[in-house]
């Protein structure tokens, strides 16, 4: 079985504040999603990386995939309130087992 | 909006009713997903079609029942379900499924509650 563990857990921070969260596992992932769900709303793709040591960038958004393809972080840069939502990580494994597994999610607050 | 809508929203429901869950998407997509949101767990995958035909049915109890009339309707049937069963239900869609990395579409999800 696959996990994927997120943290931290719950992050409140002030808007502009700088702010990283990690995707860790000890499976190696063919690729890795990240999905921000809102308050009420279903999660919404923000960014694949497939490549190890990948980094995308998405406005204020820096993702980083890591080189052995196991963990992948979130780094957001002067975070607003409208960053506030659920961030989910999903691995896709490699081979036979085609799954996405879901880590449990980082519940980001940005308070004005 | 994401071209996944779900309904209805919300829900409460007795043990002894029977309810049914309504997705659709507008997406042009072949494959389309049930997946089970539980406060403090990892998303659960419940059930995956492409193309109408079942592909996955992740030893989820038969008081659970899906159905995919077709490609842009699905469908989850609801009978004799028990308390831990309130969750989120989130119907998702892609392009193609079987490779693991597909883009999920989501809806928004039914809030369930069942009493």
């Amino acid at each position: 079985t696959q996990l994927l563990e997120q943290s931290p857990q719950f992050l409140s921070i002030q808007e502009g504040e700088n702010l990283t969260v990690y995707c860790n596992s000890s499976s190696v992932f063919s690729s890795l999603q990240w999905y921000r769900q809102e308050p009420g709303e279903g999660p919404v793709l923000l960014v694949t990386v497939v490549t190890g040591g990948e980094v995308k960038k998405l406005k204020r958004l820096t993702f980083q995939f890591g080189d052995a393809r196991k963990d992948s972080s979130l780094h957001i840069t002067a975070a607003q309130p409208g960053d506030t939502g659920l961030y989910l990580c999903a691995g896709a494994g490699g081979g036979s087992n085609y799954k996405l597994t879901f880590g449990k999610g980082t519940l980001l607050t940005v308070n004005p | 909006e994401t071209g996944v809508t779900q309904t209805p929203r919300h829900l409460v429901m007795g043990m002894t009713n029977k309810k049914s869950l309504k997705c659709e998407q507008h997406l042009g997509h072949n494959a389309m997903y049930w997946y089970k949101q539980s406060a403090k767990k990892p998303l659960e995958l419940m059930f995956v079609y492409s193309l109408e035909e079942r592909v996955e049915n992740n030893s989820v109890p038969s008081r659970f029942s899906p159905e995919c009339p077709n490609s842009s309707h699905l469908f989850l049937h609801l009978h004799t379900l028990q308390p831990e069963d309130s969750a989120l239900y989130l119907c998702a869609s892609s392009q193609d499924q079987g490779q693991g990395n597909e883009k999920l579409f989501f809806g928004s999800g039914t809030q369930l509650s069942v009493l």
